[in-house]
């Protein structure tokens, strides 16, 4: 069945401007999670949305990064007045629910993000 | 979370089974052990997880010595797609942790695993 999808794949952007990242997490998937990933680096947590639970924004970085989760199903991921910082490969992850075969977290191709 | 600890870098050829080792002696009672990998410019992969027995799927098989203090990762015939940085991850599930915020992934350094032709 298909994956986690994120859009866009690349993104350009230049330092000040606005970014929007989508995440398109497995149909039925209930958990929603936010990571980024700079060069060489480790997953660093974002966000995290588990159905319509409030979401845990305990890893965003700043007040200029922003997420929402519309109708349980895609997410978007806005950083604001972007920064060279915030260039990163920001992945995307679902998983079912709490269950021993079904918390495996499923990670999409990632956003590659370059702020100039 | 446990404290893993992993070689840096392993080479495999092609077709030969890879064990990628990882020491986790701080483990405890109610932690697992996950693999993930990574190849380059992708997203992580999960690859398999256990608690004590040995574990087997169709990517891997997951060898937890009888006091869990280590684990070994069996790739039983490497290919060339095969080449990934493979992280070792302790943690308890987020099922048995309610109110907890276990779902968290970290990664350490891995284990850069190079297949060779």
């Amino acid at each position: 069945g298909a994956g986690v999808s994120q859009s866009p794949s690349n993104k350009v952007t230049e330092k000040g401007k606005d970014v929007e990242l989508r995440c398109d997490p497995i149909s039925g998937h209930t958990a929603l999670y936010w990571y980024r990933q700079s060069l060489g680096q480790g997953l660093e947590f974002l966000i995290y949305f588990q159905g319509n639970s409030a979401p845990d924004k305990s890893g965003l970085p700043s007040d200029r990064f922003s997420a929402e989760r519309t109708g349980g199903s895609v997410s978007t991921l806005t950083i604001q007045r972007t920064q060279q910082e915030d260039s990163a490969v920001y992945l995307c992850a679902s998983s079912r629910s709490f269950s021993r075969t079904q918390e495996t977290q499923y990670f999409g191709p990632g956003t590659r993000l370059l702020v100039l | 979370d446990a404290k893993t600890t992993q070689p840096p870098s392993m080479d495999c050829a092609e077709g030969r089974a890879a064990n990628l080792p990882c020491n986790h002696s701080t483990i405890s009672g109610n932690e697992y052990v996950y693999w993930y990998r990574q190849i380059h410019s992708q997203g992580p992969q999960y690859i398999i997880h256990g608690l004590k027995n040995n574990e087997t799927n169709e990517m891997a098989s997951l060898i937890i010595t009888e006091d869990r203090k280590s684990s070994t990762l069996i790739l039983p015939h490497a290919t060339l797609r095969d080449t990934a940085v493979y992280y070792c991850i302790v943690r308890v599930p987020p099922r048995l942790n309610s109110g907890g915020s276990n779902y968290k992934l970290t990664f350490g350094k891995g284990t850069l695993l190079t297949v060779n032709p």
